[in-house]
């Protein structure tokens, strides 16, 4: 069980749009469609914007879009705003009850 | 509003067992979902560490399975963490969360975080 690939860091001007990837396997990923992101603002804990690849949890806005083609799972912001600078992680489902998720990608509102 | 709460000794020698409990508010862990453990080494990705039912199913991390024993005291509305054989690289932000659904889906509580550093 490895931890899924995100890129180290993201980053897009106010307004613009940015998409954020998460690769797996055919094992994580590409098998299931329980795919997780969360946003994770310095010195807070997680919080959850999209499960099951693309549904948005009651409060996230609908800026907020979630994807998943083959290994790749991947999480776009659109409309930037400065609130939405924050570490991103990535979770899947990975069998056997048991959960993996990606090293996380700092995004960054220029 | 579901809250969750982490409480345990925030060093812990090499070697040792680290001890980690969390306490839910506004909602009994009797009525249902799983509840799960999650750490953060310090910047570093998140790691599941497991997750247990209120009838004491558990599910581990495979790569730490051999260390972690999870419970749960539902008289107390408290689960429990336990890892052995502590090393520094078990030194992290431990959290306790709540999945939407089944074991894994989507932790959508979260506990504020306990730091934990393993040294001597």
């Amino acid at each position: 069980q490895s931890a899924l690939t995100q890129p180290p860091s993201a980053s897009g001007s106010p307004g613009q749009s940015v998409t954020i990837s998460c690769t797996g396997t055919s094992s994580d990923v590409g098998a299931y469609n329980y795919v997780s992101w969360y946003q994770q603002h310095p010195g807070k804990a997680p919080k959850v914007i999209i499960y099951d690849v693309s549904k948005r949890p009651s409060g996230v806005p609908d800026r907020f879009s979630g994807s998943k083609s083959g290994n790749t799972a991947s999480l776009t912001v659109s409309g930037l705003q400065a609130e939405d600078e924050a570490e991103y992680h990535c979770s899947s489902y990975a069998g056997s009850n048991t959960v993996v998720f990606g090293g996380g990608t700092k995004l960054t509102v220029l | 509003q579901v809250q969750l709460q982490e409480s345990g000794p925030g060093l812990v020698k090499p070697s040792e067992t680290l001890s980690l409990t969390c306490t839910v508010s506004d909602y009994y862990i009797s009525n249902g979902y799983y509840w799960g453990w999650i750490r953060q080494p310090p910047g570093k990705g998140l790691q599941w560490i497991g997750s247990i039912y209120h009838s004491g199913t558990t599910y581990y991390n495979p790569s730490l399975k051999s260390r972690v024993t999870m419970s749960v005291d539902t008289s107390k509305n408290q689960f429990s963490l336990k890892l052995s054989s502590v090393t520094a690289a078990d030194t992290a932000v431990y959290y306790c969360a709540r999945p939407i659904s089944g074991p894994t889906t989507g932790f959508d509580y979260w506990g504020q975080g306990t730091l934990v550093t393993v040294s001597s």
